[in-house]
């Protein structure tokens, strides 16, 4: 199957510190790639969903301003934690999509702990 | 809107069957997928259904009904590697094509 890669694996990093997570589809052009944000033991939550080359589409209750999303080629989306608080700390999964597939291919996650 | 519900937990035994059941009520419908997520990993794709039937991939098969808006996943020959939360989660009809999630099931197998 395809291969999505996420780095880093894990970030420590100190309040009011940013982050910055980067998301590659390493054999196949994502045109979509998904962000989902992931507590311990909790299901996957749906932050957003960026198309290349445009603005990314925010969950309810997710602040834009805060995880800023960048899509800019058909390969790579990063997610950027600004301003990061310890309740940011949480396991963050990018998927991807490529165009007229049905299969959405997860990254193994970063790991973010904010002290 | 999605609304997914699943099983919290299920508990069986190493060689046996098990039916972990979804169900969905859905705004608009493109699919529904199943996942398997060990604890720390992300997770790993395992089935794809948008049309009624049940569709099979070694020991797991995955039953889809849409008018009644339910689904499960059939894992045979159960090992204890098989032991991992199973998410349902179902597609939208938008041009993104969004996922929304169930909270999981965790299965856990003993021998």
């Amino acid at each position: 199957g395809a291969v999505v890669s996420q780095h880093p694996s894990w970030v420590i990093c100190k309040s009011g510190t940013s982050v910055k997570i980067e998301c590659r589809s390493l054999d196949f052009q994502a045109t979509t790639m998904f962000w989902y944000r992931q507590f311990p033991k909790q299901s996957l939550m749906l932050m957003a969903t960026s198309n290349e080359g445009s603005k990314a589409t925010y969950e309810q209750g997710v602040e834009k301003d805060k995880f800023l999303i960048n899509h800019a080629s058909l390969t790579l989306s990063t997610l950027t934690v600004t301003s990061a608080h310890p309740e940011d700390s949480s396991f963050y999964i990018c998927s991807a999509r490529g165009l007229a597939s049905n299969e959405q291919f997860f990254g193994p996650g970063t790991r973010l702990t904010v002290l | 809107g999605q609304n997914i519900d699943q099983p919290t937990e299920m508990t069986a035994t190493e060689g046996a069957i098990v039916q972990i059941n979804c169900t969905y009520q859905t705004s608009g419908f493109n699919g529904l997928f199943w996942y398997q997520q060990h604890a720390g990993e992300a997770p790993t794709f395992l089935s794809y259904n948008v049309l009624d039937g049940l569709e099979e991939k070694g020991r797991f098969s995955s039953f889809l009904s849409r008018s009644k808006g339910y689904s499960y996943l059939l894992l045979k020959e159960l090992q204890m590697k098989d032991s991992a939360s199973y998410l349902c989660a179902v597609r939208d009809n938008t041009n993104a094509g969004k996922s929304t999630f169930g909270d999981g099931t965790t299965l856990t197998v003993k021998p």
